[in-house]
């Protein structure tokens, strides 16, 4: 089955700076690259997503990139806010419907 | 329009009893999923059901039974709790091949 490796598991910056977090996947097949933010105590919530045929999106101050021969992908938050705090999550998935997430990384904005 | 709702939020459990975790979603999904999420784990697929009458093991499913009589239900039965099931549930509906709407979540505590 796929399996999706995410760094770094913490990530810590100062408001205004940027956050970058890295996932790698292994099944070469898997076509659709989604991001969730849970907020302490929620549920996960999409935030952008991406698919194969495309090699980046950007809404608003967040970006996805996506290297399908390296088989990994990036998101990508400028300009970091205190609501940007949360547990960011990867994940992976074929045509098959299971989606394959991440370990998380929980990102601390610091005021 | 409630999306996807988990009863019951909090639970605890002793070793041995047995329980059923209730999904239910309003927004005509076909695809219903179960996960775990443990603290640097990420959220771990149990079990998966693509219809009615239709469902299938996921990563983790040891412990755990389904079933899928309707297209808004999906219940998750613990058949004999143990400590190594202490986590938080949550299920999940997916739009197409693409969105995961997930519910609140469930807190189990086996004691």
């Amino acid at each position: 089955g796929e399996n999706v490796e995410q760094h770094p598991s913490t990530l810590s910056v100062q408001e205004g700076d940027s956050a970058v977090i890295k996932c790698t996947y292994s099944d070469s097949a898997s076509n659709y690259f989604p991001w969730y933010k849970q907020e302490l105590g929620k549920r996960p919530q999409l935030i952008i997503d991406i698919r194969s045929n495309v090699g980046e999106k950007k809404d608003q101050r967040i970006a996805v990139t996506l290297n399908k021969t390296a088989k990994h992908f990036s998101l990508h938050i400028t300009e970091t806010q205190p609501e940007d705090s949360a547990v960011y999550f990867c994940a992976a998935s074929t045509s098959d419907y299971k989606l394959s997430f991440g370990a998380g990384t929980t990102v601390t904005v610091r005021a | 329009n409630a999306g996807v709702t988990q009863t019951p939020k909090f639970q605890v459990l002793k070793t041995g009893q047995s329980m059923t975790l209730q999904c239910a979603q309003d927004m005509n999904h076909e695809y219903m999923s179960w996960y775990r999420q443990d603290p640097g784990m990420g959220l771990r697929l149990i079990h998966y059901s693509v219809g009615a009458g239709i469902t299938d093991q996921g990563e983790v499913p040891n412990g755990y039974n389904v079933s899928r009589s309707t297209t808004e239900d999906f219940p998750l039965r613990l058949l004999s709790a143990a400590p190594s099931q202490t986590s938080v549930y949550f299920c999940a509906t997916l739009r197409g091949s693409t969105e995961a709407f997930f519910g609140q979540g469930t807190r189990l505590t086996v004691v």
